[in-house]
């Protein structure tokens, strides 16, 4: 079956430019996380979604990033004014239930996103 | 901030020898799990041990879990070249339990 999608796959944006990540879980995956991945690092939790409600956005940077999922399935986030340090992969996961400790997490392919 | 930390940062076998890695973390957690990711595959969940579980076994692989210890092992019996990945921990604690927090991994490279 389909696992979660995530696109563009790469990104190249010069510095102070906007971009929008999306991200299409599995299909019925209640719950939906945002990870920033620098190089050479462990992803780092950015935020998290029951259905529609943004329920923790406590990893966000800061309030350049802004991400959301209107209708409980796609998700976009999307970054302002971007600033070099903001070039990472950004990784998209799912999961079937809310959450809870025992889920398993799927991740997308993530969205490499180079600041120039 | 990255909570837990592997060891080592790269490992380098040949094809049919075992592979241990090894993750240590600071607080008390609810589960650990272990993450593979290439670049053919991105990031795919390999194993979860609970809090109370002390090991588990899925195919080729075996996770140890010393909570007293704060430190938890990754063995791959008989590796094969298509094993060749970075190997991440990540944990969840406290009330937040659907964060993962991940280790920074270990590069293992299996060579044919």
């Amino acid at each position: 079956g389909a696992g979660v999608s995530q696109s563009p796959r790469y990104k190249v944006a010069k510095r102070g430019q906007d971009v929008a990540l999306r991200c299409d879980p599995i299909s019925g995956h209640v719950s939906l996380f945002w990870y920033q991945q620098a190089l050479g690092q462990g992803p780092e939790f950015l935020t998290y979604f029951q259905n529609e409600a943004q329920l923790d956005k406590s990893g966000l940077p800061s309030d350049r990033f802004f991400a959301e999922r209107p209708e409980g399935s796609v998700s976009t986030l999307k970054i302002q004014r971007t600033q070099q340090e903001d070039s990472a992969v950004y990784l998209c996961a799912s999961s079937l239930v809310g959450g809870g400790a025992s889920d398993t997490q799927y991740f997308g392919p993530g969205t490499r996103l180079t600041v120039l | 901030s990255q909570q837990g930390e592997e060891d080592p940062q790269a490992l380098s076998i040949q094809e049919g020898e075992n592979a241990t890695m090894n993750c240590s973390y600071k607080t008390s957690i609810n589960n650990l799990q272990w993450y593979r990711q290439n670049s053919g595959r991105g990031l795919v969940h390999l194993i979860l041990i609970r809090s109370n579980e002390r090991e588990k076994h899925s195919g080729r692989l075996r996770v140890t879990l010393d909570t007293s210890k704060k430190s938890s092992s990754l063995l791959i019996t008989a590796s094969r070249a298509a094993d060749t990945a970075s190997y991440f921990c990540a944990t969840s604690s406290g009330g937040s339990n659907y964060k993962l927090t991940f280790g920074k991994g270990t590069l293992l490279t299996v060579n044919p």
